[in-house]
């Protein structure tokens, strides 16, 4: 049982470049979430999506765009990358919104130069 | 204003001695649920406790403890006996049935380093 999977584990880019990170869930939750950390700040919410086709803004939403064509699948993408957005970043899935903890990937080390 | 607040961002301590990391929160909200997470050194993000607005009985599970006391809005989780394994940054969080952010909020965390 894989659980939440999260692609790539580590990635450099250079100011402007764009990526996507994958994030795959295995246990047919509804919920899936990325989070970034930074230090001293916390996990912050950058978008979530409550199923399958539907995505919503987060805390931190400004410069990264995500996609939910599948309910196992949550997509991060980042059109033209800045430094700002060097960071970890945590993917996430729940089976409901309110009550249920949060099952996390491994994260993913971004470093935007 | 912060809704969760850890207000130690960092505790050190000599093995085996207790240890209590503080949680406050802020909600309007009956119906709510707080939790506890771990994260290691090696950076996986661990659950370790979930308590709901209507539960006010305290849990332990071995050398953890957790003390949730909806008077002062706090949800305190105490280690007793602390290890070196229990060096950690450890997060509170809260989800809001009414919440606007789609699920948990997290505070920004307390390390906690325990010397051998």
């Amino acid at each position: 049982n894989a659980g939440v999977t999260q692609t790539p584990k580590f990635r450099v880019l250079k100011t402007g470049q764009s990526m996507t990170l994958l994030c795959a869930q295995d246990m047919n939750h509804e919920y899936m979430y990325w989070y970034r950390q930074d230090p001293g700040m916390g996990l912050r919410l950058i978008h979530y999506s409550v199923g399958e086709g539907t995505t919503a803004k987060g805390e931190v939403p400004d410069g990264y765009n995500v996609s939910r064509l599948k309910k196992q699948n949550f997509l991060l993408g980042l059109e033209s990358a800045a430094p700002s957005q060097t960071s970890v970043y945590f993917c996430a899935s729940s089976p409901d919104r309110l009550s249920s903890p949060l099952h996390f990937g491994n994260g993913t080390r971004l470093t935007v130069t | 204003a912060q809704k969760v607040t850890q207000a130690q961002t960092e505790i050190s301590v000599v093995e085996k001695e207790d240890v209590t990391l503080d949680c406050v929160y802020e909600t309007r909200d009956t119906t709510y649920y707080l939790f506890w997470y771990k994260q290691p050194p090696s950076g996986e993000l661990v659950f370790l406790i979930r308590r709901n607005s209507f539960d006010e009985q305290n849990e332990i599970s071995g050398r953890y403890s957790w003390n949730f006391q909806k008077s002062t809005s706090s949800f305190n989780f105490t280690i007793t006996a602390s290890q070196v394994v229990d060096s950690a940054v450890y997060f509170c969080a809260l989800s809001e049935r009414e919440g606007s952010q789609g699920n948990l909020i997290f505070g920004k965390g307390t390390k906690l380093s325990v010397k051998p």
